[in-house]
């Protein structure tokens, strides 16, 4: 069975620009988490997604953004990038709503995002 | 509120060595679970255990092993025998029950441990 793929792997973007990230679950998964990963703040929850719906939000301005679409792949969105939005930005997928601890969440490589 | 705190900012190690990477949290549910995440130069956070607070019943799994104690509010992970192989970033984290009321549900994740293991 494939593992949560992420896409693309690396980018590089400009202050001011806005940037896509995407995120194919594991087979069978449709619930889609994403996290940020930075040197000094951790590992950050940004959203959650099942069926299309956000279903949870963590503590980030209104410039990250996020889709889910009907095959359970999801998107997520910055505008009006920022130089402190540099980081790994990772998703999770698991198979049922994350509802709390009741199941893993399986993580992708990550998309590495420097913004210069 | 929730929080993990891992103390061991970095630790290293020789070879064959034994070695415990310590995680203390703090949550005001009585229902939780508790993970530990491994984190190699690749950057995928790969799934270890998870516990839920009513088992305290400590976990061995090949040279892994994990010690919950309640009582002090830790989940403490052990190597036995460290190889190079386990040099990563290992995380502690946090998440509520699906019952606990309100939302919230998400991993609260301890600013990690970086384990270098030396041949």
């Amino acid at each position: 069975k494939a593992g949560v793929t992420q896409t693309p792997r690396y980018l590089i973007k400009t202050r001011g620009q806005q940037v896509t990230l995407s995120c194919s679950p594991i087979s069978g998964h449709r619930s889609v988490s994403w996290y940020q990963q930075t040197p000094g703040q951790g590992l950050q929850f940004l959203f959650e997604y099942f069926s299309e719906t956000q279903r949870n939000k963590g503590n980030f301005p209104g410039r990250f953004s996020g889709r889910q679409f009907s095959n359970s792949r999801s998107e997520m969105n910055v505008s009006t990038l920022e130089l402190g939005d540099s980081a790994l930005y990772l998703c999770a997928s698991s198979p049922h709503p994350w509802l709390g601890g009741s199941y893993e969440q399986y993580f992708g490589p990550g998309t590495r995002l420097t913004v210069t | 509120a929730q929080k993990v705190t891992q103390a061991q900012t970095e630790i290293s190690v020789v070879e064959k060595e034994d070695v415990t990477l310590d995680c203390v949290y703090e949550t005001r549910d009585t229902t939780y679970y508790l993970f530990w995440y491994k984190q190699p130069p690749s950057g995928e956070l790969v799934f270890l255990i998870r516990r839920n607070s009513f088992d305290e019943q400590n976990e061995i799994s090949g040279r892994y092993s994990w010690n919950f104690q309640k009582s002090t509010s830790s989940f403490n992970f052990t190597i036995t025998a460290s190889q190079v192989v386990d040099s990563a970033v290992y995380f502690c984290a946090l998440s509520r029950e699906w019952n606990s009321g309100g939302s919230n549900y998400k991993l609260t994740f301890g600013k990690g441990t970086l384990l270098t293991v030396n041949p």
